[in-house]
């Protein structure tokens, strides 16, 4: 595997489930993104991990949950989520600390689509 | 704040015309802009991104983008489309002193017509 992974690649949830998307980098980075993309929306950053310490918390509610156990793992543990969370989960990964710095491209999975009922 | 203008939310070219893909940002200091693409089912590839320097950058796929800091734009442009450059194009600013945070537009859906 190469890049950055993400699974599952689709999830239906119903809003008593508790599940967890998984993301996997293969890249050597240091920092590791949760973004949600709703449709008609910008990208919407939720959490930064940063040598595998959150460092960025963008007002999420606590139905969601992130853990990185290191600097290749990144989770999101969903619990009572209701239907306007259904939307494309990304994560992505960078080298370096500062946003748009040089080092500091962003490396994207392909997204777990979110569906809850 | 930061923010990033995307004024277009569909444009629709025919195969073989040119292209160009508005992008407007604000940003009290120098801006680190960034130009990615989506493809349906796919994450963001980066296109091309500015930093400093020319302001005319090059970019994969035969994308180009020139910073102009007088009018705050980023426009993205492509000599000839190609029918597989149809996409969801997302433009992107972010800097020193931004945190770890890249603000991005909402988004341009590119058709391309036979």
């Amino acid at each position: 595997e190469t890049g950055v992974t993400q699974t599952p690649r689709h999830l239906v949830m119903g809003m008593t489930n508790k599940k967890s998307l998984k993301c996997e980098q293969h890249l050597g980075h240091n920092a590791m993104y949760w973004y949600k993309q709703s449709a008609k929306k910008p990208l919407e950053l939720m959490f930064v991990y940063s040598l595998e310490e959150r460092v960025e918390n963008n007002s999420v509610p606590s139905r969601f949950s992130p853990e990185c156990p290191n600097s290749s793992h990144l989770f999101l543990h969903l619990h009572t989520l209701q239907p306007e969370d259904s939307a494309l989960y990304l994560c992505a990964s960078s080298q370096g600390h500062i946003a748009g710095g040089p080092r500091n491209e962003q490396f994207f999975g392909p997204g777990t689509r979110l569906t809850v009922l | 704040a930061q923010s990033v203008t995307q004024p277009d939310i569909h444009i629709t070219v025919s195969e073989g015309a040119s292209l160009e893909l508005r992008c407007n940002y604000s940003y009290g200091a120098t801006p680190y802009l960034f130009w990615y693409v989506q493809s349906p089912g796919q994450g963001l590839q980066l296109l091309l991104k500015y930093f400093s320097g020319d302001t005319l950058v090059q970019g994969i796929k035969g994308f180009e983008a020139e910073f102009k800091r007088s009018q705050s734009s980023f426009n993205l442009r492509k000599p000839s489309v190609h029918w597989s450059d149809a996409a969801e194009y997302f433009c992107a600013v972010g800097g020193l002193g931004s945190g770890y945070a890249l603000n991005f537009g909402k988004g341009t859906s590119l058709l391309v017509t036979p």
